[in-house]
């Protein structure tokens, strides 16, 4: 009931195509969801959240989409460029007593945007 | 402004030995957590302080141990190293309360011989 399941493990996208990375969750109590982006050798970065409150949110270039009644969440990249390269995380994470936070992550999908 | 940073970037130990490394959170920030992650594959989480007590705890045994200094700065500490605990160990920090963001470092590589 803790995991989030990521897919797909790695994606291959043109130059100015859009990039769509897939999260599924099954704890209900998750309410916050973010996504970071991580290059090889830094910590993940993050790049845009979401509550379940909310279908969709909107930043530059990314979007989250959120279906709160299948469970699902996902991650558009639109006009994907290659300095998009990298691996991408997305998490839940679950509000306990004291206001402590835990991230629960998923597997992690490494994009390749070609030139 | 400067970000969460960690120390060291990389280490090598051999199994049964200890390690700590440290971590100082973001200006402002009294909430760290450490994670460990597996080349491959997502963090997992290990530990949250704030205000130097611990407020959550992953599934780790307890040989990993933290504590949170006045500072807001923290250590994590390791003993009896085993192979498997070979990862990249990251701190994050964020402010307390409701879903606030937690900011990473670039954590340090730690190598098990």
């Amino acid at each position: 009931q803790q995991q989030v399941k990521q897919s797909p493990q790695s994606l291959i996208v043109q130059k100015g195509g859009i990039s769509i990375i897939n999260c599924a969750y099954e704890n209900t109590a998750f309410d916050y969801f973010p996504w970071y982006q991580q290059f090889p050798g830094k910590g993940p970065a993050l790049l845009i959240a979401i509550r379940p409150d909310v279908s969709e949110k909107k930043e530059g270039r990314f979007t989250i989409s959120f279906n709160k009644s299948a469970k699902q969440f996902s991650l558009h990249i639109m006009d994907s460029q290659p300095g998009d390269s990298a691996t991408y995380f997305c998490a839940a994470s679950l509000i306990r007593v004291q206001g402590a936070q835990k991230l629960v992550f998923g597997q992690g999908t490494r994009l390749t945007i070609n030139p | 402004d400067a970000g969460v940073t960690q120390s060291p970037t990389h280490l090598i130990k051999t199994r049964g030995q200890h390690v700590t490394l440290r971590c100082s959170p973001i200006s402002g920030h009294k909430s760290v957590s450490w994670y460990q992650q597996v080349l491959g594959q997502g963090p997992q989480f290990i530990f949250q302080y704030y205000e130097k007590e611990e407020r959550g705890r992953g599934n780790f045994p307890d040989r990993f141990s933290a504590r949170q200094f006045p500072n807001y700065s923290s250590e994590l500490n390791v003993n009896a190293l085993l192979l498997g605990d070979s990862a990249l160990y990251l701190c994050a920090s964020s402010l307390q309360g409701s879903n606030q963001p937690q900011h990473f470092g670039d954590g340090t590589r730690l190598s098990i011989l």
